[in-house]
């Protein structure tokens, strides 16, 4: 089956250390996504792609930064991981054209920053 | 600031019974609309997208839509317990741009 796939999925780290989560995906989408989600916070979106050459900040990009190695891997870093910044990641994909925004999630990166 | 606006809940209703969830939102050049599913710890599922106002059903669950009130609601009719969920509404200003969710509601299902 055509699937995102998301790793790690949990992650236990120091404040200061350097993290990366790495997405993947099955679907032949050209777009993808990063999301981070807190309690009481509802979805927000970090970074997005649109194709290789196109990255583009979302709501709360400061403390992130984002790699396309290739269409089918998008990958988010913290340089320098921070307590605030634990939560549950979920990076998405979606195609382009007519639905194209049905946005497709993968199962979630629970990172816990000590 | 483009928002999407949902009551947190919960929402409790009895098994058999109709949900009604409801979502405003602030930009009126707003173009699609969708509802998510999300279990807790689990990741948002889609369930319905809309882009015309009306009505649009698909099994137990309809979309509605209105752009001239900014409303867009979600009825789950004969509600299961299995549909105790968080129910995400997101919202696309306009091509090429990423979606914008709301903060979900919760809903509750008792048997």
């Amino acid at each position: 089956d055509a699937d995102v796939t998301q790793t790690p999925r949990n992650r236990i780290t120091k404040t200061g250390k350097r993290i990366m989560l790495e997405c993947s995906q099955t679907k032949g989408h050209d777009r993808m996504y990063w999301y981070r989600q807190d309690p009481g916070l509802g979805l927000r979106l970090i970074y997005y792609s649109f194709d290789v050459k196109d990255i583009n900040k979302g709501e709360i990009s400061d403390g992130y930064s984002v790699s396309r190695q290739a269409q089918a891997k998008f990958s988010l870093s913290l340089e320098s991981a921070i307590p605030n910044q634990t939560a549950l990641y979920f990076c998405a994909t979606s195609a382009q054209g007519q639905g194209g925004n049905e946005q497709f999630f993968g199962p979630g990166t629970r990172l816990t920053v000590l | 600031q483009k928002e999407v606006e949902q009551n947190s809940g919960p929402l409790s209703v009895p098994e058999g019974a109709i949900a009604s969830l409801n979502c405003t939102y602030s930009d009126r050049g707003s173009q699609s609309f969708f509802w998510y599913r999300q279990y807790s710890g689990k990741s948002p599922e889609l369930i319905m997208s809309i882009y015309s106002n009306g009505d649009k059903e698909d099994g137990r669950f309809t979309a509605q839509l209105n752009k001239a009130s900014q409303y867009v609601s979600l009825l789950i009719r004969d509600s299961q317990p299995s549909d105790s969920a968080t129910y995400l509404c997101a919202v696309r200003l306009r091509a090429g741009t990423a979606l914008i969710f709301g903060k979900g509601t919760t809903l509750s299902v008792s048997s």
